[in-house]
């Protein structure tokens, strides 16, 4: 059974420290994806994942994908209040065109 | 342009009664997801669209749910005798799906169905 799993679930933090969100995923695939979700709304794309090796950034935020080690991450720069948001992966995989997801990562970034 | 869009945005209704939840996705996307999600919880997969048919229904709970999407375009959601169960936001997402290349999802703003 593929499994996407996401550490940590829920993550507390002060506004200028560093961290990462981990998505380990259990079956081959080159193709992984981060979406925002802010309460109560929808989810947002944030980056599309489709190479190994693949980086991106947006601001604050960056992601990578090894597809070697079926690790994606995503790193937060200098936190700021606005990135309080539940955080998910989904894995796209060959055979399927579902993706499958993460359970989220709750961040919560306090001024 | 325009995204997906969903209507309504809310919906409460009675136990025992039937619901459509409408989804507009994005002009010349072909494929098609509706999802459930509750507090705190990923999206769950309910079923999904290539172009008018329905390629995967196996994420819907039971016969009460049933969805369409007649001329490829826009889908609509049906709960028949619905359950306190049921309540969830329900989420819909297009994407220009093609196979082994790219799958991003776009999701529209869900309905958050309420039942009493």
């Amino acid at each position: 059974e593929l499994k996407v799993e996401q550490n940590p679930l829920f993550l507390s933090m002060q506004e200028g420290k560093n961290y990462t969100i981990y998505c380990n995923y259990s079956t081959t695939s080159d193709r992984l994806y981060w979406y925002r979700q802010d309460p109560g709304k929808s989810l947002e794309s944030l980056f599309v994942l489709l190479s190994n090796g693949a980086v991106k950034q947006e601001g604050r935020l960056m992601a990578s994908l090894d597809t070697k080690a079926r690790l994606s991450t995503l790193h937060i720069t200098a936190a700021v209040h606005d990135l309080s948001a539940t955080y998910f992966c989904a894995v796209d995989m060959d055979s399927n065109y579902q993706l499958i997801w993460g359970a989220g990562t709750k961040l919560i970034i306090k001024p | 342009g325009a995204g997906v869009s969903q209507t309504p945005s809310n919906k409460v209704t009675e136990k025992g009664k039937y619901v459509e939840l409408r989804c507009d996705p994005i002009s010349g996307h072909t494929a098609l997801y509706w999802y459930r999600q509750s507090l705190g919880q990923g999206p769950e997969f309910l079923i999904y669209f290539q172009g008018t048919g329905a390629a995967d229904d196996s994420g819907l709970p039971n016969d009460r749910f049933f969805a369409v999407r007649p001329e490829g375009s826009v889908s609509t959601l049906k709960i028949q005798r619905t359950e306190r169960g049921d309540s969830a936001v329900y989420l819909c997402a297009s994407s220009s799906y093609l196979a082994g290349v790219n799958n991003e999802q776009f999701f529209g703003p869900g309905t958050r169905l309420t039942v009493l």
